[in-house]
């Protein structure tokens, strides 16, 4: 079953400064992975998506993530934190093995944004 | 204007009442989906349905039932609530043209407490 790995449970940064929110994933096929966001009490929000294009993927509000096969990752990132990036971040990958239409999501990330 | 709504926002009732939860989306999808995320924030599908068929039911008690009356409707009704049903529901829609790579929209969420 393919499944993803959000290492760190919270990351807290300077506004300004660099966001690298971490995924590894595992699948026997090359998988399709997302990036959502939930901001606190609100539905989750798709920032971007891997889907066996280019590598890199921009997303909305700055964010981009690269997929790395050698390393089975795939890191959110962004370059300069605001404070209203302050939320939980899911990473999430679909069956491709299945076909199943649903994701499996990662624990969660919670990105704190400090002033 | 609101492309997946649910109601109630929340729902607070006593161990062993019935209660259902509803979900419209109105984004022309065919594909619908429960998810649960519990108090540690982890998400895990419940259920999925593709033009009122269901797809997907994953390991959920039985007590859980979802109704889909037409596609833009998915409404899950759960008897003899139990604490460890305390939890945020999301409704989600994708196309359903793609399949494990369409973009998943969700909803605001529904904060259900049982005491």
């Amino acid at each position: 079953a393919q499944s993803v790995t959000q290492l760190g449970s919270h990351v807290s940064v300077s506004e300004g400064a660099l966001v690298l929110l971490r995924c590894n994933y595992s699948s026997s096929v090359p998988p399709y992975l997302f990036w959502y966001v939930q901001y606190p009490n609100q539905g989750l929000q798709l920032l971007l998506k891997y889907t066996s294009a280019a590598t890199l993927v921009k997303g909305i509000n700055g964010f981009e993530a690269e997929f790395k096969k050698s390393e089975t990752s795939f890191h959110l990132t962004k370059p300069s934190a605001h404070m209203s990036d302050a939320a939980e971040y899911f990473c999430a990958v679909s069956d491709l093995v299945t076909g199943r239409r649903a994701l499996t999501f990662g624990s969660g990330t919670r990105l704190q944004v400090q002033p | 204007d609101t492309a997946v709504s649910q109601t109630p926002k929340y729902l607070v009732t006593q161990m062993g009442n019935d209660k259902s939860i509803k979900c419209e989306q109105n984004l022309g999808h065919d594909t619908m989906y429960w998810y649960k995320q519990d108090s540690k924030k982890f998400l895990k599908i419940m259920f999925s349905y593709n033009n009122k068929e269901l797809i997907i039911n994953e390991t959920v008690p039985n007590r859980f039932s979802p109704k889909s009356p037409d596609k833009a409707h998915l409404n899950l009704h759960i008897n003899s609530l139990e604490l460890g049903d305390s939890a945020v529901y999301f409704c989600a829609s994708s196309p359903g043209l793609a399949g494990p790579t369409d973009t998943q929209y969700f909803g605001p969420g529904t904060r259900l407490t049982v005491l």
